[in-house]
């Protein structure tokens, strides 16, 4: 069964800090690796990747992957209130009937001003 | 606002019940997927339908179907409903991608099923 584990489950932090979120998954037939911010409502995708050692980047926030030692970080620097939220990540694997997405069940990220 | 909307908003019933949630997509997306996100099981992706056709599976109990229909709407059905069918129902669209989950999809703000 795939399985996907982050950790921290929940993490709080000041203003300014630069924080790390893991995530290491066990899948059959990889085919990429998601994360998704989610604030009060729905997720909201943050990075879709796929290829191992090349860093994504979106202002303050990249992730990189390692399909070696089967993980993801995504990295926050100088932390704002507004990246509180839960952030998950999720792993696709390919089937024969249809790619099946398994989720983490998120870090909880709480920046205080 | 995502473009993705989902009706109704907020859902009561009883055990044994059926309901229906509907999913209408962003303009120009042919997929759609099916999530349902619960306190003890987090989210979970249920269904994927692209263009009419059911694509992609995952963990969907017997007891809920879903389908896409011409317009391109979709909606997911829940019967027999038990306590634990609780949760937050989320549909996402997508245009086209070659892999089932594209980089992008567009969360509906879900429904919330509370089953008494």
């Amino acid at each position: 069964e795939d399985k996907v584990v982050q950790s921290p489950l929940s993490l709080v932090v000041h203003e300014g800090d630069t924080v790390t979120l893991n995530c290491s998954y066990e899948v059959t037939n990889f085919r990429s690796l998601l994360w998704y911010k989610q604030e009060k409502k729905a997720p909201t995708f943050l990075f879709m990747l796929t290829s191992s050692g090349i860093e994504k980047k979106s202002g303050r926030l990249s992730s990189i992957l390692d399909k070696k030692e089967l993980f993801s970080i995504l990295n926050i620097t100088a932390t704002q209130t507004g990246d509180s939220a839960v952030y998950l990540c999720a792993v696709e694997a390919i089937s024969g009937s249809g790619d099946k997405l398994t989720f983490g069940t998120g870090t909880r990220l709480a920046v205080r001003p | 606002d995502s473009g993705v909307t989902q009706t109704p908003k907020h859902l009561i019933t009883a055990t044994g019940q059926r309901v229906t949630l509907r999913c209408s997509p962003r303009s120009g997306d042919l997929s759609v997927y099916w999530y349902q996100q619960s306190l003890d099981q987090g989210l979970q992706f249920l269904i994927q339908y692209y263009n009419g056709e059911e694509r992609a599976k995952g963990n969907i109990l017997e007891r809920f179907s879903a389908q896409q229909f011409p317009d391109l709407h979709s909606e997911l059905n829940l019967s027999s409903l038990e306590l634990g069918d609780s949760a937050l129902y989320f549909c996402a669209s997508a245009a086209t991608s070659g892999s089932s989950f594209p980089d992008t999809q567009y969360f509906g703000p879900g429904t919330r099923l509370t089953v008494l």
